[in-house]
């Protein structure tokens, strides 16, 4: 049962236009939501983080929008840029289990220039 | 500087023997958690600790153990490695729990053979 799923493998956009990533989970007890960003041979580091209390978190050219009724949250990077072409994984904690942290399978971006 | 720091980064081993992955944290965290990357599947959560002496079961323990004497250290212990154990493995850290940003290591790859 996978409870945190990205379902587009890879993306790729053209520099200067808008990447959006898609994640979606299951269970309805995640209260936090983050995204984190992987180069290859490195380990991931952090993006951006948005409560469920919110709906929209913005930091510079990222925005995460969570939607709670559709269990949904987006990553939108406006403008993209060749060093945004990474892994992004989106995670999910929380609820009854503090401690335990599920991540999604990754989207592999691509910016072209 | 902050990191987290992974050894070794690199291991080949044999079916049967033991081994230790040594992971250690300079940001004073109260929260550690240990992952493994395989093709496809994302990040997955083998085991976390809140705090010193206070480990749990991430959602892939089998054949894993981990122990939190100090603060700083929370190594990874295969006791009997098999090939389905070859993976890319992150230790991470946190603040105190994963709702927080967690910084990871650099990543170790090991292969059983």
């Amino acid at each position: 049962d996978q409870q945190v799923k990205q379902n587009s493998p890879s993306l790729s956009v053209q520099e200067g236009r808008i990447s959006i990533l898609n994640c979606d989970y299951t269970n309805s007890m995640f209260d936090y939501f983050l995204w984190y960003k992987k180069y290859p041979a490195e380990g991931p580091t952090f993006l951006i983080s948005i409560s469920s209390i919110k709906d929209k978190n913005e930091d510079g050219r990222f925005t995460v929008f969570l939607n709670k009724s559709a269990k949904h949250l987006s990553l939108h990077i406006v403008p993209s840029q060749p060093g945004d072409s990474a892994v992004y994984f989106c995670a999910a904690s929380g609820g009854a289990n503090a401690g335990k942290s599920t991540f999604g399978d990754g989207t592999t971006l691509t910016v072209k220039p | 500087e902050a990191q987290v720091t992974q050894n070794p980064r690199y291991l080949i081993t044999v079916t049967g023997k033991k081994l230790t992955v040594t992971c250690s944290q300079n940001m004073n965290h109260e929260y550690m958690s240990w992952y493994r990357q395989d093709p496809g599947l994302g990040l997955r959560q083998i085991y976390y600790s809140m705090n010193v002496e206070v480990t749990d079961k991430g959602d892939v323990p089998e054949g894993y153990k981990v122990s939190r004497k100090e603060k700083r250290n929370f190594p990874l212990i295969l006791e009997s490695p098999s090939p389905n154990q070859t993976s890319l493995y992150f230790c991470a850290s946190s603040l105190r729990i994963p709702t927080y940003e967690q910084y990871f290591g650099p990543g170790t790859r090991l292969t059983v053979t």
